[in-house]
């Protein structure tokens, strides 16, 4: 299976901050890579898809970029509806293996 | 729009079986893979199983691999997980899932709110 690792486990930000998260494939997954945010006692949601193309209706403040092993989401400026948990998935194999979130918490 | 709206969860005890439905409206059910990702209690996301649009190509995560079954209905617009040999660890919320079609990008795009599965004694 390809493990994914993002970093860190957790973030501590302020509104208006720029944020960076990572993630680590355990081996190339060209640019099958995908990101969801995810608020308490909700389903999780699409924000990118491919590494770096952004789904529809969210906001232009999500970034992706990345390939082959090493992948990052960044928001630009953080909104207070933006703190949540954040999963980075792999799609280029089956089990499509989700890396271990990223909480971003309001400092 | 579309909806995805899944029902069937409970508490079951150790070694019993459960059915799970996700009953889906706003799109052409038979032409999407559909799946389920399930998420125990303050843990992270484990996609579980996928299923093709014609049934053709079914995959499993090891973990539930020959005690989980994937179906689905296309006249009734309806997926489905049979669980069967259940333990404790299979104790998550279990979310029903779309595949999205875009070309690359087979991932998640709408996902249902989920409904619990307790497994305990």
């Amino acid at each position: 299976d390809i493990q994914m690792t993002q970093s860190p486990s957790s973030l501590s930000a302020s509104v208006g901050d720029r944020v960076t998260i990572t993630c680590r494939a355990s081996q190339s997954i060209s640019n099958s890579l995908n990101w969801f945010q995810q608020k308490p006692g909700t389903a999780p949601k699409l924000l990118i898809y491919t590494a770096s193309n952004l789904q529809s209706g969210v906001p232009s403040r999500f970034s992706g970029s990345g390939s082959g092993t090493d992948f990052t989401l960044t928001i630009s400026s953080l909104q207070p509806e933006d703190f949540a948990t954040y999963y980075c998935q792999q799609s280029y194999r089956t089990p499509r293996t989700f890396g271990q979130g990223t909480k971003l918490e309001i400092k | 729009e579309v909806q995805l709206v899944e029902s069937g969860g409970g508490l079951v005890k150790p070694g019993g079986s459960l059915r799970l439905s996700c009953a889906a409206s706003g799109f052409t059910f038979s032409s999407y893979t559909m799946g389920w990702v399930r998420q125990a209690p303050g843990r992270g996301l484990e996609w579980v199983s996928s299923i093709s649009g014609g049934s053709s190509y079914i995959y499993y995560a090891d973990s539930v691999k020959g005690r989980f079954t994937i179906s689905r209905d296309n006249a009734k617009n309806s997926l489905y997980l049979q669980m069967n040999s259940l333990r404790a660890e299979d104790t998550a919320m279990y979310f029903c899932a779309r595949e999205s079609q875009i070309p690359g990008a087979a991932t998640a795009d709408y996902w249902g709110q989920g409904t619990l599965v307790t497994v305990s004694s």
